[in-house]
């Protein structure tokens, strides 16, 4: 079955400081991976996503992530951030198990905090 | 392109009474639907989803239900609310061709 985990629920950085959000993954099929930003009393809203094409992806606001096979990782990046970055952070993997239902199976979310 | 609207934005319900949520998308045909709850400091939790007019799968048992009368109209609906309904409750589409969702604005429940 898949799932995923996020590493540290909370990450805090400093504006202009790299940030690095950590998610790994268990597939048993390669997956479709995702990244969303839920910003306070808002809906998700889709960064990037992984669908087996380029390894490394580039997504809205100017971030990225590296699809990593071999440590079945799929971390969000961004070389530099902005107070307008605060937000809650997921990351997705496709339910492959459940064919046509495009069921998503969340990790349980990373708060960025960014300190002025 | 495609949009997807969720009412009301707030609700406060007092226990017992009955819920009716609804969300609709416009410019897509025979989307996925998704339908998500955020209890406070908690992830995601998908409650049901369906893949067509009057199919639904329930992810967790529950005094919850859903409903799809059109093909892009998802409603949750409750009989009689309880405190731990209280949370943020998202809807979502996606193509059937496709696994990403598109989150509605949301729904803030709260019971009393």
């Amino acid at each position: 079955a898949q799932s995923v985990t996020q590493l540290g629920s909370h990450v805090s950085v400093s504006e202009g400081a790299l940030v690095l959000l950590r998610c790994n993954y268990s597939s048993s099929v390669p997956p479709y991976l995702f990244w969303y930003v839920q910003y306070p009393n808002q809906g998700l809203q889709l960064l990037l996503k992984y669908t087996s094409a380029a390894t490394l992806v580039k997504g809205i606001n100017g971030f990225e992530a590296e699809f990593k096979k071999s440590e079945t990782s799929f971390h969000l990046t961004k070389p530099s951030a902005h107070m307008s970055d605060a937000a809650e952070y997921f990351c997705a993997v496709s339910d492959n198990g459940s064919s046509n239902t495009g069921k998503l199976i969340f990790g349980q979310g990373t708060t960025l905090q960014v300190k002025p | 392109s495609q949009t997807i609207h969720q009412w009301p934005a707030t609700l406060v319900q007092p226990v017992g009474s009955p819920l009716s949520l609804e969300c609709t998308v416009e410019g897509t045909s025979n989307p996925n639907l998704y339908w998500y709850r955020q209890a406070a400091g908690r992830g995601l939790q998908l409650l049901f989803y369906s893949v067509g007019i009057g199919q639904i799968s329930s992810e967790v048992p529950q005094n919850l239900s859903a409903s799809r009368p059109q093909d892009r109209q998802f409603i949750l609906s409750s009989k009689k609310l309880l405190l731990s309904d209280s949370g943020f409750y998202l809807c979502a589409w996606s193509a059937l061709s496709t696994d990403t969702q598109y989150f509605g604005p949301g729904t803030r429940l709260t019971v009393l």
